[in-house]
């Protein structure tokens, strides 16, 4: 099984709402990623956990909060959202973090609108 | 500072014929350099990785070369088919230990 699961596929949510995304991989990786992605654009990287371990946040708002409650799921809620926020949020795996030689495995993504 | 650029926006080629993607790199000494494919509204998938060593890598009528010299990397798609249609990326690992993406191209195959 090569397959990264995200849930929702779409969330629309309001700037008070609280939510969060789910990303789940049975391929037994041990490094997870969060990306964010705008339209035209290249994902831009926003979390990295290695060992279930935040190893990388790249200074992103704490209106994003991730967890890794186990080594095959990797959340991340939402709080308190603004417009700009809108984008693809992608999940992704790999068998080791920092680590160029692996390949990571994109989840489908989350199409999130911030109303 | 450091860059990555993918040569251009978008390709447009007849089918049949072999597509050329370039990315070229500033600043950075990569080990690793990795191709993406990215389909509308999904997440990239993996391609190719090509090591510095390695000038030359192919898996299927896909093939990349790497030149640490000239600091870029060339994607070739031969027999190019309408289903190639996507957006390709390119990605290099910086010293931080991330995955640095391209802007992509976003390649169309007409029939």
């Amino acid at each position: 099984d090569t397959e990264v699961t995200q849930t929702p596929k779409h969330l629309v949510m309001g700037m008070t709402n609280k939510k969060s995304l789910k990303c789940e991989q049975h391929m037994g990786h041990r490094a997870m990623y969060w990306y964010k992605q705008k339209a035209k654009k290249p994902p831009e990287l926003m979390f990295v956990y290695s060992y279930e371990k935040l190893s990388i946040n790249e200074s992103v708002p704490s209106r994003f909060s991730p967890e890794c409650p186990n080594s095959s799921l990797l959340n991340l809620h939402l709080h308190a959202l603004q417009p700009e926020d809108s984008a693809l949020y992608l999940c992704a795996s790999s068998r080791s973090a920092h680590d160029g030689t692996y390949e990571q495995y994109f989840g489908p993504g989350t199409r999130l609108t911030v109303t | 500072s450091q860059k990555i650029e993918q040569n251009s926006e978008a390709l447009n080629i007849q089918e049949g014929k072999t597509a050329t993607l370039t990315c070229n790199y500033t600043n950075y000494s990569p080990a690793y350099l990795q191709w993406y494919r990215q389909d509308p509204g999904r997440g990239p998938v993996f391609l190719l990785l090509i090591r510095e060593n390695e000038k030359e890598k192919r898996k299927e009528r896909l093939k990349v070369t790497f030149d640490t010299t000239l600091k870029q990397s060339l994607f070739h798609i031969t027999a190019s088919q309408p289903a190639d249609s996507a957006t390709y990326l390119c990605a290099l690992y910086n010293q931080g230990g991330k995955l640095i993406f391209g802007q992509g191209t976003e390649l169309s195959v007409k029939p």
